[in-house]
């Protein structure tokens, strides 16, 4: 069971900007890192942001994340085609010492 | 670059057991860890458990306890996950995926291994 709260979907038209948000408690988001992972139709999730803002080698800066308390949020500037995915976030949970994640997003570009 | 490359898609019956692997290339192996991140059809991520590349430890999540092994073979710098008592809602992709510590982001995922149960 995910015990991470995202929106079920997202869309905006080209250019425009989005934004995930994710939904924990203080046993996850409250006590440790979030990360996102983007998951592309029919391909393995990707990761995308961590350590809460954090983007690896090669994503591109038109995506940010954040995190504030038990609550954290990931923003796509600029949309495009290619951002029409599935959007997960995640976070080590201390009471269930599990890594949990979010329940998904999938962005549409409208 | 830093790679992991899974074995082929597996066809079990109910009661079976399956047996996954993950190689991988790019990186010194024992300096991290592989967690193991399940996809049932058209549903989301669920996290299985963790193994340390350097000492073979591991953290499985509380739901699977039981049915759950993971193991690695320094020597080829493979990580395998083997499932037992498959059922029917153990239908999935299965994923493994870098990870220093369970508590760590994961980087990069493996292509993913499709394991189906069914009679």
């Amino acid at each position: 069971q995910s015990v991470l709260t995202q929106p079920p979907s997202a869309s905006g038209t080209p250019g425009q900007r989005v934004t995930i948000s994710c939904s924990g408690s203080n046993s996850n988001l409250g006590s440790n890192y979030v990360h996102w992972h983007q998951q592309l139709p029919g391909a393995a999730p990707k990761l995308l942001i961590y350590k809460n803002n954090l983007r690896p080698s090669g994503v591109p800066d038109r995506f940010s994340g954040s995190k504030s308390g038990t609550s954290a949020s990931l923003a796509i500037s600029g949309l495009r085609s290619e951002d029409e995915a599935d959007y997960y976030c995640a976070a080590w949970d201390d009471s269930l010492s599990s890594h949990v994640f979010g329940t998904g997003t999938k962005v549409t570009v409208l | 670059q830093v790679q992991l490359v899974q074995s082929g898609a597996e066809v079990k019956k109910p009661g079976a057991s399956v047996k996954v692997s993950c190689k991988a290339s790019g990186y010194t192996f024992s300096n991290s860890g592989i967690s193991w991140v399940r996809q049932a059809p058209g549903q989301g991520l669920e996290w299985m458990g963790w193994i340390s590349g350097y000492n073979g430890n591991t953290n499985f999540a509380q739901k699977l306890q039981g049915r759950l092994t993971m193991t690695t073979d320094t020597s080829t710098s493979t990580a395998y996950m083997e499932l037992r008592s498959l059922r029917s809602d153990d239908t999935a992709v299965y994923y493994c995926a870098r990870s220093a510590y369970p508590y760590n982001w994961f980087d990069p995922w493996g292509q993913g291994t499709l394991v189906t149960v069914s009679s």
